[in-house]
């Protein structure tokens, strides 16, 4: 079976822009979640959604945005991009809510 | 508090020894402990997760030590091998958000 994918694998953006970023999740999978993972740290957690809810929000601006399509799939949107927000950003899928967390390979943006 | 701290930061062992990472965390309501391993440009792999109310868990070489009194959880690597050489995530996934709090990741370093 087909791993958690994501799309684009690398994007480069200037600050104020604005990207989307896409997850599709392992099949069967009914839980979307997105971290930030800034180079040498741990992933933050951004957004958690399952059954195409909101169950989740961290600690980050309103600027970024997310939602999950009737298929789970899911788009992550930051609007007026930043310097610091360049990262690897995160899709993960699991089961259920609570249910172990399994990660795509990442975008990698960079902002200029 | 939903911190996770991770030592050491970094970690050297030779082929064949074993290798051991720490975490602590002081939230009592966390769910459940993964470790995570993660190569340069991908995203983390979920090695192994363990309950609370389980004290040890084995999977291959790799083995959870969890001590709920201490809220402490270590990760073994037995007959640690060069291919093991990556970065290593502890976490804790907090149900009430759906998110995992990850520590702050050791880089390890298995030399033949």
């Amino acid at each position: 079976d087909a791993g958690v994918t994501q799309s684009p694998t690398h994007l480069i953006k200037t600050r104020g822009q604005q990207v989307t970023l896409r997850c599709s999740p392992i099949s069967g999978h009914k839980s979307v979640s997105w971290y930030q993972q800034v180079l040498g740290q741990g992933p933050q957690f951004i957004f958690q959604y399952y059954e195409k809810e909101e169950r989740g929000r961290g600690n980050f601006p309103d600027r970024f945005s997310a939602r999950q399509f009737p298929n789970y799939s899911s788009e992550l949107n930051v609007n007026a991009l930043l310097l610091g927000d360049s990262a690897l950003y995160l899709c993960a899928s699991s089961l259920q809510g609570n249910s172990p967390l399994h990660f795509g390979n990442g975008t990698r943006l960079t902002v200029t | 508090q939903q911190q996770v701290k991770q030592s050491p930061q970094s970690l050297i062992v030779q082929k064949g020894g074993i290798s051991i990472i720490n975490c602590a965390y002081e939230n009592t309501a966390f769910d459940y402990f993964p470790w995570y391993q993660q190569f340069p440009g991908k995203g983390p792999a979920l090695l192994i997760a363990i309950r609370p109310d389980v004290s040890e868990k084995k999977e291959g070489r790799f083995t959870i030590s969890f001590n709920k009194s201490a809220k402490q959880f270590s990760l073994h690597i037995m007959d640690s091998q060069p291919g093991d050489s990556a970065t290593y995530f502890c976490a804790a996934f907090y149900n009430q958000g759906g998110k995992l709090i990850f520590g702050q990741g050791t880089e390890l370093s298995v030399k033949p």
